[in-house]
């Protein structure tokens, strides 16, 4: 059974600053999505990343994905309170089996 | 608006009640997943189907659960016998396949939040 585990689970970082969420998941899969869920809402596709090596940004945001460890990493850079909300990474099968998602709180 | 829809967006019932949902997926999507979250977890897979076919069914789809999709457009979720734990949010996705069968990205609708007292 395919097991997909994220840290950390909650994460409060002051504006400016950097930091990198963690998603290692169990079987081998060569695609891996990243969502963010703000409070009561839906999920927003953030990226798709498609093969080994795979790296793509957008804006404050950076995913990587290293297929051989079973590790995708999103980096945040000089965070800013928009940012704040719940990521979850997820691996696709048949079907998307998602992270446990790590909250994420920015302090100004 | 293109994307996926889903309706009701709310739903509260009494236990016991039976609660259906809808689903309709982008229009040239022929793949559609149905996924249940609760409260600080993340989304759970419930059941996919590609046209009119349901594919798979999760250990989580109890027999009070029940889905379709009739001419591989729409979907409806039912839940009969309504329980406490059923309390979460039905979250719908649609995606398209290629000829070889490759799986192209799931898109989400808002979701149908259902409470049941």
């Amino acid at each position: 059974e395919l097991k997909v585990e994220q840290n950390p689970l909650f994460l409060s970082m002051q504006e400016g600053k950097n930091y990198t969420i963690y998603c290692n998941y169990s079987t081998t899969s060569d695609r891996l999505y990243w969502y963010r869920q703000d409070p009561g809402k839906s999920l927003e596709s953030l990226f798709v990343l498609l093969s080994n090596g795979a790296v793509k940004q957008e804006g404050r945001l950076m995913a990587s994905l290293d297929t051989k460890a079973r590790l995708s990493t999103l980096h945040i850079t000089a965070a800013v309170h928009d940012l704040s909300a719940t990521y979850f990474c997820a691996v696709d099968g048949e079907k998307l089996t998602f992270g446990t998602g790590t909250r994420l709180t920015i302090i100004p | 608006d293109t994307g996926v829809s889903q309706n009701p967006r709310h739903k509260i019932t009494k236990r016991g009640q039976n609660v259906t949902f809808r689903c309709d997926p982008i229009s040239e999507h022929n793949r559609l997943y149905w996924y249940r979250q609760t409260l600080g977890q993340g989304p759970e897979f419930l059941t996919y189907f590609q046209n009119e076919a349901q594919l798979e069914k999760s250990r989580l789809l109890s027999d009070r659960f029940s889905a379709e999709r009739p001419k591989g457009s729409f979907s409806t979720l039912e839940i009969q016998r309504t329980e406490q734990g059923d309390s979460a949010m039905y979250l719908c996705a649609s995606s398209s396949t290629t000829g070889t069968g490759r799986v192209y990205e799931q898109y989400f609708g808002p979701g149908t939040r259902l409470t049941v007292t």
